[in-house]
């Protein structure tokens, strides 16, 4: 079935430091891409996506591409900040059926000023 | 703006408890999901619906049931509450379609069974 390896955590970054947030998939045919992200007390909410092959996602200064070769969607930011302290989850999900997604296993950030 | 909402952010519920958590959303939604956040684990997926009255099992449905009698609200039981069903649920809804719709969240509702 489909599935989605992130990199463990937490992460801890100085503030405008680079971020990076490593993400592959396993799945069938040609799923679409997601980045969430949880801030502290809050449910997910949709940071970016991908649909097809190439395709880069960006919102809020980060930024993932759909690499189909390597089966990656890392996760990138050139300058964090504080309030960019989440868990961020990356997620796959098939068109079709019942719109099942399904996630990986959390990446928590600390940005530290 | 889609809004989901949890009937509560904290519950703390006796083993052999039946528990009810309720999510209604706002938009229409046709599909609903319920599921289950463990540190280390993720997201998983208990049950989903995808019209009114139907469901589907997700990954791990055991012990829990679903009801959906109106299109805006999906709620999840846990027949008889136990400690290993301490944790965060997250209800969330999304429309249907040819396309893959983002999912929209609820706050969560962190349950603790004694």
């Amino acid at each position: 079935g489909d599935s989605v390896t992130q990199m463990e955590g937490p992460v801890t970054l100085s503030e405008e430091a680079f971020l990076t947030i490593n993400c592959t998939y396993t799945a069938t045919g040609y799923p679409s891409l997601f980045w969430y992200v949880q801030y502290p007390g809050e449910g997910l909410q949709l940071l970016l996506k991908a649909t097809k092959a190439d395709d880069k996602g960006s919102n809020k200064g980060f930024e993932a591409t759909y690499r189909k070769e390597t089966t990656s969607f890392h996760l990138e930011k050139g300058s964090v900040q504080v309030s960019d302290s989440a868990v961020y989850f990356c997620a796959l999900g098939q068109s079709g059926g019942y719109q099942k997604v399904t996630f990986g296993t959390g990446t928590k950030l600390q940005v530290i000023p | 703006d889609v809004k989901v909402t949890q009937s509560s952010r904290y519950l703390v519920k006796r083993t052999g408890e039946k528990v009810f958590l309720e999510c209604v959303q706002d938009m229409d939604h046709e599909n609903m999901f319920w599921y289950r956040q463990d540190p280390g684990l993720g997201l998983r997926l208990i049950y989903f619906s995808y019209d009114v009255k139907m469901k589907e099992k997700g990954d791990i449905p055991e012990g829990y049931s679903v009801s959906r009698e109106k299109k805006e609200r999906f709620s999840l039981i846990l027949e008889s509450a136990s400690t290993n069903q301490t944790s965060m649920y997250l209800c969330a809804s999304s429309l249907t379609g040819g396309r893959l719709y983002e999912q929209y969240f609820g706050p969560g509702t962190r349950l603790t069974v004694t």
